[in-house]
């Protein structure tokens, strides 16, 4: 059974304070890692998909790392707007239903 | 990019009424939907696999016949919560994967989720 578990649960930061983000996993096979952002009383919104260990992808400020044991989500001088919960979920063998962790929530204070 | 809607955002009902709630995919078609519910500070917890045209999928665990799912056309999929109670109100999240995209992509489009509160 796939195992997603992401640290720290929750995260305050002042803006301007870079730091990461962590998702560990455990499947068999993995086919793909995804991080999305939860805004309060949103659904999840898609940010990158990783297919590969020593894959990397940015968009802004946020940048999604790739090992064959955990993916990092690295935020540099994070602004208030960043403030969210972070999802990550990992797709594998045979099934296309991602098995998604609880999510980091992320507070930046001005 | 992909689009999904749900409807309505947030309803409140007595205890005992049906609920239904709507997720349309606007610019892709959707052979498969999936509904999650989410409990605060919980990740997202798979009911169902909606599919088009056929019975839906239950996760072990969740009441088919308290969450009637149908899926009638490559657009659209219902979520129906029957004779509601307390503890079935949640916030509920519908999603489906833009198939054009290809099956090596296996994203998620989600749409905005629907708050459930029962009296």
């Amino acid at each position: 059974e796939d195992q997603v578990t992401q640290s720290p649960e929750a995260l305050r930061l002042q803006e301007g304070e870079s730091s990461s983000l962590n998702c560990s996993y455990t499947v068999s096979g993995l086919r793909g890692l995804f991080w999305y952002r939860q805004d309060p009383g949103k659904g999840p919104e898609f940010l990158f998909t990783l297919y590969s260990a020593g894959e990397e992808k940015e968009k802004e400020r946020l940048k999604a790392t790739l090992t064959k044991k955990e993916s990092f989500l690295h935020i540099t001088a994070p602004k208030p707007e960043d403030s969210a919960t972070y999802l990550c979920a990992v797709w594998s063998g045979g099934s296309y239903i991602p098995t998604f962790g609880r999510g980091t929530s992320l507070i930046v204070h001005p | 990019g992909a689009v999904v809607s749900q409807h309505p955002s947030w309803v409140i009902c007595k205890s005992g009424t049906s609920v239904k709630i709507e997720c349309r995919s606007l610019d892709f078609q959707a052979t498969t939907m999936f509904w999650y519910r989410q409990f605060p500070k919980q990740s997202l917890m798979l009911m169902a696999t909606s599919n088009e045209g056929s019975k839906a999928t239950y996760e072990q665990g969740v009441e088919k016949d308290k969450f009637l799912i149908n899926h009638a056309s490559l657009t659209l999929s219902t979520l129906t919560v029957t004779s509601a109670h307390p503890e079935d109100s949640s916030f509920y999240i519908c999603s489906a994967r833009d198939e054009n995209r290809g099956s090596g992509a296996n994203v998620l489009t989600f749409g905005a989720g629907s708050r459930l509160t029962v009296l």
